[in-house]
């Protein structure tokens, strides 16, 4: 399997359930990120993780709790979301080129559409 | 802050004609880098072409080309020879330097719709 992947695809979720969003990338990069986009607004950056550390976190809610247990996983904890919280959310790696790589180029999963009931 | 603005919300394009779609950038840094990704209904971010603050020519990638105005702040792509398949949205993005990781900042996006 090749680029990134994410599960699920699609997630219908009531406000008090727990879930979590899984990406996998398989490019050999040390960052990774994950993407909130809702309707009509830009791209909006949540997390990011180099070598899996958190350098990033952009104001997030703590109903997103972010793990990166290896440079090739990335996970988002879901809990008591909001029906605001619906949106795609994408996952994209890159080599950090603070740790020697070459290119910055962020490629990114298909994402997983969350509804919030 | 750096920020990314795309004037266009929509365009149309004949199939086999060519389109520009506008991205201007506003940005205090010396050397950045600025992106342009499609995507389609799907969802997935494809990524197409990139253009260096330093790099004196522009960037081209097939059918797709980066013209790049330094002094007019101005990044836009131009798709030549349309196809049915470039029907998508379109962001354009700035790399914007961290200590320890990059982040990109991208516009609102076109939709562009390629008619037969």
């Amino acid at each position: 399997e090749t680029g990134v992947t994410q599960t699920p695809r699609h997630l219908v979720m009531g406000m008090t359930n727990k879930k979590s969003l899984k990406c996998e990338q398989h490019l050999g990069h040390n960052a990774m990120y994950w993407y909130k986009q809702s309707a009509k607004k830009p791209l909006e950056l949540m997390f990011v993780y180099s070598l899996e550390e958190r350098v990033e976190n952009n104001s997030v809610p703590s109903r997103f709790s972010p793990e990166c247990p290896n440079s090739s996983h990335l996970f988002l904890h879901l809990h008591t979301l909001q029906p605001e919280d619906s949106a795609l959310y994408l996952c994209a790696s890159s080599q950090d080129r603070a740790s020697g790589g070459s290119t910055d180029t962020q490629y990114f999963g298909p994402g997983t559409r969350l509804t919030v009931l | 802050a750096q920020k990314i603005t795309q004037t266009q919300p929509g365009m149309f394009v004949q199939e086999k004609e060519a389109v520009t779609l506008d991205c201007t950038y506003d940005t205090s840094d010396q050397s950045y880098g600025l992106f342009w990704y499609k995507q389609p209904s799907s969802g997935e971010m494809i990524f197409l072409i990139y253009q260096g603050s330093y790099d004196e020519q522009n960037a081209t990638e097939g059918r797709y080309s980066l013209n790049f105005q330094k002094a007019r702040k101005s990044a836009n792509l131009v798709i030549s020879a349309s196809q049915l398949g470039d029907s998508a949205m379109y962001f354009c993005a700035m790399r914007e330097r961290r200590l320890l990781a990059e982040k990109l900042v991208f516009g609102k996006g076109t939709k562009l719709t390629v008619n037969p």
